[in-house]
């Protein structure tokens, strides 16, 4: 069973440029998560799907930042004409239904993209 | 909202000794879960260990224990026999169950001496 996967590790971008991220989870989890973890602090939530459906949207995630999860497996994080801001190591975490119905509490992280926005 | 504090930035340990990471946080849900986070250099984030908050049994995981205190709002982790790998970033995280993300401390780097 392979973990979560996210590519690119790393990216390197201009101010107001676009940059899309892309995280692959863990095969059947239904509820996949973004967080974004900045230098020196802990991972802060963004959003999360629960198969297609985005379910919720932090404060965080201005307009600038779209998600999506088209078929309910992958998804994709764009963000638009980025910021200096916007440097930071941006994780997916996914986290699978269990047998009841019920949703596991935890969630499994993958490696990140790391942006840096010069 | 849900707080998590980890008040210790750093801590170092001897190797084949003992370290206890300190966290606390704030709710006012009785029912929750807690959890610990390592986050190794450059590599990804792993659960070392959860604590189901309805549990009064402190969770245990090998070398890997917490002092859970609900009252107190305390969730500590205890590190036995420490082990150069265990030199990481610890996150302590708060979650309310399946339906909710995860809210995270501001982690404590541990240094692992030999």
């Amino acid at each position: 069973d392979t973990g979560v996967s996210q590519d690119p590790r790393h990216k390197i971008t201009k101010r107001g440029q676009n940059v899309t991220f892309r995280c692959d989870p863990i095969s059947e989890h239904n509820r996949l998560y973004w967080y974004r973890q900045t230098l020196g602090q802990g991972p802060e939530f963004l959003t999360y799907f629960q198969n297609e459906a985005q379910l919720e949207k932090s404060r965080l995630l201005s307009d600038r930042f779209s998600a999506e999860r088209p078929k309910g497996s992958f998804s994709t994080l764009e963000i638009q004409r980025t910021e200096q801001g916007d440097s930071a190591m941006y994780l997916c975490a996914s986290s699978p239904r269990l047998a009841g119905g019920f949703f596991a509490d935890t969630q499994y992280f993958g490696p990140g993209t790391r942006l840096t926005v010069l | 909202a849900q707080t998590v504090t980890q008040s210790q930035p750093e801590m170092s340990v001897q190797e084949a000794e003992t370290v206890t990471l300190s966290c606390t946080y704030d709710t006012s849900e009785s029912d929750y879960y807690l959890f610990w986070y390592k986050q190794p250099p450059s590599r990804q984030m792993i659960l070392v260990i959860r604590q189901e908050a309805y549990k009064q049994q402190n969770a245990t995981e090998n070398r890997f224990s917490v002092n859970f205190q609900k009252a107190a709002k305390s969730f500590s982790l205890k590190i036995s026999d420490s082990q150069l790998g265990d030199a990481a970033m610890y996150f302590c995280a708060y979650g309310l169950g399946g339906n909710t993300p995860l809210v995270f401390g501001k982690g404590t780097r541990l240094s692992v001496i030999a």
